[in-house]
């Protein structure tokens, strides 16, 4: 039973516009959530990251936004770039140190 | 980027075959983790380790072990390698102060493939 879902297994966009990943979870103690980014032959790199005390959270051009009534989270990338292309994958936590990730999605930036 | 290192990167072996993995950290990170990244399930938690000789099992913990007698190695042995097991390997490393302890770096990986 997968406790976090990535639904869609991959995603296109053009140079500039946004991008938006979404993620849904099960497991209503979840209380922190991740992003995280990973490139071919590469180790997950952290992205950017969300307390469910908060619904929004932005770095740059990342912003991940929190629906806890929904048990959904998403991340925007605007704009897109070219090196943003990449596995993306999304992860929550309820007790410290245990990250549950779902299966990730494969963004395509077309220039 | 974190100081956390795997060897080896790449390893073929047999089935039946005994495998250790090892990952290394300069970070004096107190948590480290293996995972393994299979297609269409992300990253699973094999094992994780919350200091010198503590370690505890993850959601895919049968046939593997790991060891941790110094701050900065966490070892995975794979005691009798199985096609199952072929995958690819990360090693990750946390802190251990606040909420910080969530966020987790990762190594570079090992592919590892069992014929």
């Amino acid at each position: 039973d997968q406790q976090v879902k990535q639904n869609s297994p991959s995603l296109s966009v053009q140079e500039g516009r946004i991008s938006i990943l979404n993620c849904d979870y099960t497991n209503s103690m979840f209380d922190y959530f991740l992003w995280y980014k990973k490139y071919p032959a590469e180790g997950p790199t952290f992205l950017i990251s969300i307390s469910s005390i908060k619904d929004k959270n932005e770095d740059g051009r990342f912003t991940v936004f929190l629906n806890k009534s929904a048990k959904h989270l998403s991340l925007h990338i605007v704009p897109s770039q070219p090196g943003d292309s990449a596995v993306y994958f999304c992860a929550a936590s309820a007790l410290r140190n245990k990250l549950v990730f779902g299966a990730g999605t494969i963004l395509r930036v077309k220039s | 980027d974190a100081g956390i290192t795997q060897s080896p990167r790449h390893k073929v072996t047999e089935t039946g075959t005994p495998v250790t993995l090892r990952c290394h950290q300069t970070e004096n990170h107190r948590y480290m983790y293996w995972y393994r990244q299979d297609p269409g399930h992300g990253l699973r938690l094999i094992h994780y380790s919350y200091g010198v000789k503590d370690t505890d099992k993850g959601e895919v913990s049968d046939g593997y072990s790991v060891s941790r007698s110094k701050t900065e190695d966490f070892l995975l042995t794979l005691e009798s390698a199985t096609s199952s097991q072929t995958s690819v390997y990360f090693c990750a490393i946390s802190e251990s102060r606040g909420r910080n302890q969530e966020t987790q770096y990762f190594g570079p990986g090992t592919r590892l493939l069992v014929l």
